[in-house]
């Protein structure tokens, strides 16, 4: 079973910092890996999706790699916004697994002023 | 559009009630997601349904929870009889694709069930 665990839970940093978020996977057998930010209260939105081919993703502020072998994905955030603050969830899919996600356990992520 | 509609926001009720959660996807997608969100077990996929037929139901929790999608418009997830451990986050999500074709899952806003 697919185990997916991000760290930290929690993080504060000031206005304008580079950060990254860290996610880990269990099994690399992976068909896609997705990046979700969520407010409070709200759902899901997407950020950034990568396919099992691909090494990285920008959007933005936002870079996202993976890599497979070592069953990490890095989420870069750069020159931090208040705006960022929110909790961030990676998620993927198996080879073979057809539409299932699993999600990690997701970073709150504050950004100070 | 719209986005994906979920219905009500807020549910409180007691133990022991029928509860009925609804989502209407975002027009032209042919996949619908049923999610659920705890702080001890994170978000959980429940059931997913292509063109109106459900796919895998394998997390769903037990006999009390079943979902139904009668249309490509609606959806259903009814819980009956709740329990406490039930309260929860439920999310719907839709995709024009699905996730195995490398699409994008849109998530509504989730109904906060709280059973007492």
């Amino acid at each position: 079973k697919q185990e997916v665990t991000q760290i930290p839970a929690a993080l504060s940093v000031p206005e304008g910092e580079n950060l990254v978020l860290n996610c880990s996977f269990t099994d690399s057998a992976i068909y896609n890996l997705q990046w979700f930010r969520q407010d409070p209260g709200k759902g899901l939105t997407s950020l950034l999706l990568i396919q099992s081919s691909q090494r990285e993703q920008t959007s933005g502020r936002l870079n996202a790699s993976l890599d497979k072998s070592s069953g990490r994905s890095t989420l870069y955030i750069a020159a931090s916004q208040p705006g960022d603050s929110a909790t961030y969830l990676c998620a993927d899919i198996l080879t073979g697994g057809g539409n299932k996600l699993t999600f990690g356990t997701g970073t709150q992520l504050k950004v100070e002023l | 559009d719209a986005g994906v509609i979920q219905s009500p926001r807020h549910e409180v009720t007691e133990m022991g009630q029928e509860v009925t959660l609804r989502c209407k996807p975002i027009s032209g997608h042919d996949y619908l997601f049923w999610y659920r969100q705890t702080m001890m077990r994170g978000l959980e996929l429940l059931i997913y349904f292509n063109n109106n037929v459900p796919i895998d139901d394998s997390g769903m929790p037990e006999d009390r929870f079943s979902a139904k999608m009668p249309n490509a418009s609606f959806s259903t997830l009814k819980i009956q009889p709740s329990e406490p451990r039930d309260s929860a986050v439920y999310f719907c999500a839709s995709s024009s694709l699905g996730l195995a074709a490398g699409d994008e899952q849109f998530f509504g806003p989730g109904t906060r069930l709280t059973v007492l």
